[in-house]
């Protein structure tokens, strides 16, 4: 069982189209990261959320964290062809350094 | 500043075989962790070493093994190679505090035959 469920798995849409990415669990986290990943590169990290209710955002990416900390979205609006890659949010605790559970990511897909 | 570097890029082996897979932190960087990626489990933690002690442990049995050097330089072994390893290996370093954000090398990809 996944400790965080991410959906959609996949995800093919149209340049200029907006997307909501989503990341579930059960658990509550001290910290959520989001991270990128292209083929043949590690994932980079987008950005992180700490604080319940928290959104950040980054450019056309905004990110929200849950007000009981247990799942997150990522919203793109207008998407680009660059912004293809896989998604993969990444849960942390308090006592786990550098151990984060990740999900299964979503491939996303965005075409001309 | 230079990134993680994970040495080898590509690595093909024959079950029964052990490998050893390097990384080098970025400077300053002194926690290196391991993670795992496979189509069908995504990302799984190995090991985190700080300072060269082993700080977490993942849920992988004992033939997967790790060490840190005194310059933070990491390596991973995995001995009596099955196919079932054949993967993406990541390496991420992070200065060990706190919500450290994470970064990644582009992995060894292991094959297993």
């Amino acid at each position: 069982t996944q400790l965080l469920e991410q959906s959609p798995q996949f995800l093919s849409i149209q340049e200029g189209e907006n997307l909501t990415v989503y990341c579930n669990s059960s658990s509550v986290f001290s910290s959520l990261q989001w991270y990128r990943q292209e083929p043949g590169e590690g994932p980079v990290l987008l950005v992180t959320v700490v604080t319940g209710g928290e959104v950040k955002k980054l450019k056309r990416l905004t990110f929200q964290f849950g007000d009981a900390r247990k799942d997150s979205s990522l919203h793109i609006t207008a998407a680009q062809p660059g912004d293809t890659g896989l998604y993969l949010c990444a849960g942390a605790w308090e006592t786990s350094g550098s151990r984060l559970t990740f999900g299964e990511g979503t491939q996303l897909t965005v075409n001309p | 500043k230079a990134g993680v570097t994970q040495t080898p890029r590509y690595l093909i082996k024959t079950r029964g075989q052990q490998v050893t897979l390097s990384c080098s932190p970025i400077s300053g960087h002194r926690s290196v962790s391991w993670y795992q990626q496979t189509p069908g489990q995504g990302l799984q933690f190995l090991f985190e070493y700080f300072s060269e002690t082993q700080r977490n442990k993942g849920n992988f049995p004992g033939r997967f093994s790790g060490r840190q050097f005194s310059n933070s330089r990491s390596e991973m072994n995995v001995s009596t190679l099955e196919l079932g390893d054949s993967a993406l290996y990541l390496c991420a370093s992070s200065p060990g505090e706190g919500f450290s954000p994470l970064h990644f090398g582009n992995g060894t990809r292991l094959t297993v035959t």
